[in-house]
């Protein structure tokens, strides 16, 4: 089937730790893992995303691993502030990128 | 300039009615979706098309119907509203890689 799973669904950690939050996908055919943030009332934003020729790409605090063998990847944020509070999700492309299916989100709390 | 916009962003009405959310999108994007977004956060996909032909349909009901004018436009229209309708429904476009999302409407069926 055409799924992502995404793990923890909450996330709570103290601000200046880090978070690491992971998803596994289906289809060995998707190439590309794109991460999005979401504000409570807001919409989803891009933050970071991964194409499948690399393992490892880093945007400041997060950064994004990829293991294509196991179909899995992870978004890391180092350092976590109040504002990283959010919701976070992880998706995959499917039906040769014409379907974008989304993890089931993390609800992360960063408590000061 | 919003690159992503939907309207209206929010939308209560009773059960039976018929509804429309409408969707243009500025960044020459030849893919657009509709996304649903239950009160669990579940961003589902509902609808996909590509250059305004459908391409995906999720096992929506019959009562949702898509609309694409033109491969800048996505608009969605709902028949006879039902309670479980009630979510945030959210258009996207995209050109391959990551989507980009409108601000999204609010519907409640009351």
């Amino acid at each position: 089937g055409e799924n992502v799973e995404q793990h923890p669904s909450t996330l709570s950690v103290q601000e200046g730790d880090s978070a690491v939050i992971k998803c596994t996908y289906s289809d060995s055919a998707s190439n590309y893992f794109p991460w999005y943030k979401q504000e409570l009332g807001k919409r989803p934003q891009l933050i970071i995303d991964i194409r499948s020729n690399v393992g490892e790409k880093k945007d400041q605090r997060i950064a994004v691993t990829l293991n294509k063998t196991a179909k899995h990847f992870s978004l890391h944020i180092t350092e976590t502030q109040p504002e990283d509070s959010a919701v976070y999700f992880c998706a995959a492309p499917f039906q040769g990128a014409q379907k974008l299916v989304f993890g089931q989100g993390t609800r992360l709390t960063i408590n000061p | 300039d919003t690159a992503v916009s939907q309207t209206p962003k929010y939308l209560v009405t009773q059960m039976g009615n018929d509804k429309s959310i409408k969707c243009e999108q500025n960044l020459g994007h030849d893919t657009m979706y509709w996304y649903k977004q239950d009160s669990k956060k579940f961003l589902k996909i509902m609808f996909s098309y590509n250059n305004k032909e459908l391409i995906i349909n999720e096992t929506v009901p019959n009562r949702f119907s898509p609309k694409s004018p033109d491969k800048a436009h996505l608009n969605l229209h709902i028949n006879s509203l039902e309670l479980g309708d009630s979510a945030v429904y959210f258009c996207a476009s995209s050109q391959g890689w990551g989507a980009f999302f409108g601000q999204g409407t609010r519907l409640t069926v009351v």
